[in-house]
């Protein structure tokens, strides 16, 4: 079955403006998260999404960033005000969530690779 | 705030070899630990999940092992092939439920 997808690959934008990336999670998955991968460092925890709801959004760095998943399907992470700092890579994961178990495996989308001029 | 640390940074081995991946964490109450891939400009795969109750995975040439007392899991890949280039990277669930805590990753190199 098709996995998690994420668009756009490539978003260059400049300083101050604002961006959307979309995640679109496997069918039938309630959870999605969120991660900010900067070069050389492991994916970094930025929003955690159990149905529409955010379950842990203690992971955003300041109140430019923002998430959404109104119909507990599809995410869009949206950053105010971009600053040169939030180039990075957005990761998007989904899990089958639900009740806390030991055997959540969290599945990851290709990523996007934002860059702020 | 839980650390997870993954030595060393780089490695570089010669086809045939055995690799030996290491990861530390300070989470003394994790839920699991999962093992990831990631190719240069993918997303990562998963690749083994051990759960806090286990103290070990295998799936083909992978085997994971997990050390709740010591804070350690190690990776084992045998008989590496140029295919297994890659970063690796660990990554823990704690009391934060879904939120995965990751190491900075070990990038591997199996020359021919």
């Amino acid at each position: 079955g098709a996995g998690v997808s994420q668009t756009p690959s490539n978003k260059v934008t400049e300083k101050g403006k604002y961006v959307e990336l979309r995640c679109d999670p496997i069918s039938g998955h309630t959870a999605l998260y969120w991660y900010r991968q900067s070069l050389g460092q492991g994916p970094e925890f930025l929003i955690y999404f159990q149905g529409t709801g955010a379950a842990d959004d203690s992971g955003l760095p300041n109140d430019r960033f923002f998430a959404v998943r109104p119909e507990g399907s599809v995410s869009t992470l949206k950053i105010q005000r971009t600053e040169r700092g939030d180039s990075a890579v957005y990761l998007c994961a989904s899990s089958l969530g639900g009740q806390k178990t030991t055997t959540d495996t969290q599945y990851f989308g290709p990523g996007t690779r934002l860059t702020v001029l | 705030k839980q650390e997870v640390t993954q030595i060393p940074a780089a490695l570089s081995v010669p086809e045939g070899e055995n690799l030996v991946l290491n990861c530390s964490f300070t989470d003394s109450a994790i839920y699991n630990l999962q093992w990831f891939r990631q190719d240069p400009g993918k997303g990562l795969t998963s690749l083994l999940l051990i759960q806090s109750s286990q103290r070990e995975q295998t799936s083909g040439r992978l085997n994971a092992s997990l050390d709740k007392s010591s804070g350690r899991s190690t990776l084992y890949i045998a008989a590496s092939q140029p295919g297994d280039s890659a970063t690796y990277l660990c990554a823990e669930v704690g009391d934060s439920w879904g939120k995965l805590q990751f190491g900075a990753g070990t990038q591997v190199v199996v020359t021919p």
